[in-house]
C-alpha cells in the first residue's frame, strides 16, 4: 500500500522541549513538503525539500529545522525557538518537480501537536 | 509572493443544490490551479486541477473553471451530498514555484 506516514496522530510536548515529527513515503517521491495548519486557517508551508540532501526555507521556517538524509524520510523538528508551536503538523510529497509544474501533492494524515 | 483569497469562507446548502467556491490570486503567471479536500483530522486531497491554457474542467458532479485575465477560477459542485462536507482549498501555483499557497478554506456543510 503505496502512501505517506506521520507519527504520531496526537504529541504533547512541554514548553521548552524540542520534538520531532515523522513523515515517510514510499510513492518514491523526489519531493516533500512540511505544512503548519491553525485552526480555521489554510495551510503554511514550513520547509520543503526537492532532493536528498537539500531543502529550502519556506514561508514560516523560524523555529523549525529539517532534514532529509533519505529519500522516503522527511523529519521535522520543533525547536524550543518556536513561539506557537501549538498546531496540526501536515506533510506532503510529489513526483520529481523537474517533469513539470504540475504534480500533485499527497498529503499524510497529520500529527497534532499540543505544548502544554 | 502569491496572494490568495478564497470565499465565502462558510456555505451551507441544502443536500441536491448546487455550491460555488471561488479563489482570487495576484500572480498572473501562475499557471496551475487545483482545489484540495480535506475531511475532519485528515490531510487535503487533490480533488480536480486545471491548467492555465484551459478554461473549463469537469469530474462528474465537480468542476473548475479559470478566468486568468480575472486572476480567478471557482469550484462548482452539483447535486451535492452529505459526503461533500468538508473544507476546500484552492492552491494556486505560478511556474518554477516549488510548493502551493493555499487559500484560506471554505467550510462547506451539506444539509441532508
Amino acid at each position: 500500500d503505496g502512501g505517506i506516514t506521520q507519527s504520531p496522530k496526537y504529541l504533547f510536548r512541554k514548553e521548552g522541549q524540542n520534538v520531532t515529527l515523522s513523515c515517510e513515503q514510499n510513492l518514491n517521491h523526489d519531493a516533500m513538503y512540511w505544512y503548519r495548519q491553525d485552526p480555521g486557517q489554510g495551510l503554511r508551508l514550513i520547509y520543503y525539500s526537492q532532493i536528498v540532501n537539500d531543502f529550502q526555507k519556506g514561508d514560516i521556517a523560524e523555529g523549525y529545522s529539517v532534514s532529509r538524509e533519505k529519500k522516503e524520510s522527511f523529519p521535522l523538528t520543533v525547536t524550543s525557538a518556536q513561539k506557537n508551536p501549538t498546531a496540526f503538523y501536515l506533510c506532503a510529497s510529489s513526483p520529481s518537480t523537474t517533469k513539470g509544474d504540475y504534480n500533485e501533492q499527497f498529503f499524510g494524515p497529520g500529527t497534532r501537536l499540543t505544548v502544554l | 509572493g502569491e496572494n490568495v483569497e478564497q470565499h465565502p469562507s462558510t456555505l451551507s446548502v441544502q443536500e441536491g443544490d448546487s455550491a460555488v467556491i471561488k479563489c482570487t490570486y495576484s500572480d498572473s503567471a501562475s499557471n496551475y490551479f487545483p482545489w484540495y479536500k480535506q475531511e475532519l483530522g485528515k490531510g487535503p486531497q487533490l480533488i480536480i486541477d486545471i491548467r492555465s491554457n484551459v478554461g473549463e474542467k469537469k469530474d462528474q458532479r465537480i468542476a473548475v473553471t479559470l478566468n486568468k485575465t480575472a486572476k480567478h477560477f471557482s469550484l462548482h459542485i452539483t447535486e451535492t451530498q452529505p459526503e461533500d462536507s468538508a473544507v476546500y482549498f484552492c492552491a494556486p501555483r505560478g511556474p518554477g514555484r516549488r510548493a502551493l499557497t493555499f487559500g484560506s478554506g471554505t467550510r462547506l456543510q451539506v444539509q441532508p
